[in-house]
């Protein structure tokens, strides 16, 4: 197992367009999430899963944006009319829950430009 | 609502030197978390800090915790131009994690 991955990851659309993203967290791993990036700041939560179960979602994802996971193992992200605020780094993670020194392992993200 | 802060945002640096990072956090939490994260890359673990009074050091980086006073340092000891990253603290509560802005540094010859 080579570590989270996401695909794709650059992707280019033009506004309004739908869009959607893969997270594969690392197998043995039952929680998942997905973070955004914007150029300058940290990254802030979106949403996350455990197993299949989405368990919290920010504020921050508008009606837009949709997650599943539907058989615990991967995730999808879409984003629906995408806007040119979407323009992100989008990042995913995955951790062992709820064991207590759990560390959460990030992917190397989706960059997303809405032109 | 958790919020982290970290200052400063920016630093330069001549190799050589030390500095230290902050990293203030609003509530109590389960663990905190110093990232690293090169231009356009994502995110490498450092450091993962468990209670009070916990200690690492990898290298020319140590990073602490104060969970009373509800801070964090990471102190950069001779810097290196191979240090020159932005670092970010995440402080983690009920498994989701909160970062801070990141501190972008520079290391100058």
């Amino acid at each position: 197992d080579t570590g989270v991955s996401q695909n794709p990851r650059h992707k280019i659309t033009k506004r309004g367009q739908n869009v959607t993203f893969r997270c594969d967290p690392i197998s043995e791993h039952n929680r998942l999430y997905w973070y955004r990036q914007t150029l300058g700041q940290g990254p802030e939560f979106l949403t996350y899963f455990q197993n299949e179960a989405q368990l919290e979602k920010s504020r921050l994802l508008s009606d837009r944006f949709s997650a599943e996971r539907p058989k615990g193992s991967f995730s999808t992200l879409e984003i629906q009319r995408t806007e040119q605020g979407d323009s992100a780094m989008y990042l995913c993670a995955s951790s062992l829950a709820p064991q207590g020194n759990t560390e959460a392992f990030f992917g190397q993200g989706t960059r997303l430009t809405v032109v | 609502e958790l919020k982290v802060e970290q200052n400063p945002l920016f630093l330069s640096m001549q190799e050589g030197k030390n500095y230290t990072i902050y990293c203030n956090y609003s509530t109590t939490s389960d663990r905190l978390y110093w990232y690293r994260q090169d231009p356009g890359k994502s995110l490498e673990s450092l450091f993962v800090l468990l209670s009070n009074g916990a200690v690492k050091q990898e290298g020319r980086l140590m990073a602490s915790l104060d969970t009373k006073a509800r801070l964090s340092t990471l102190h950069i000891t001779a810097a290196v131009h191979d240090l020159s990253a932005t670092y970010f603290c995440a402080v983690v509560l009920a498994g989701k994690s909160t970062f801070g802005d990141g501190t972008t540094l520079t290391v100058k010859p």
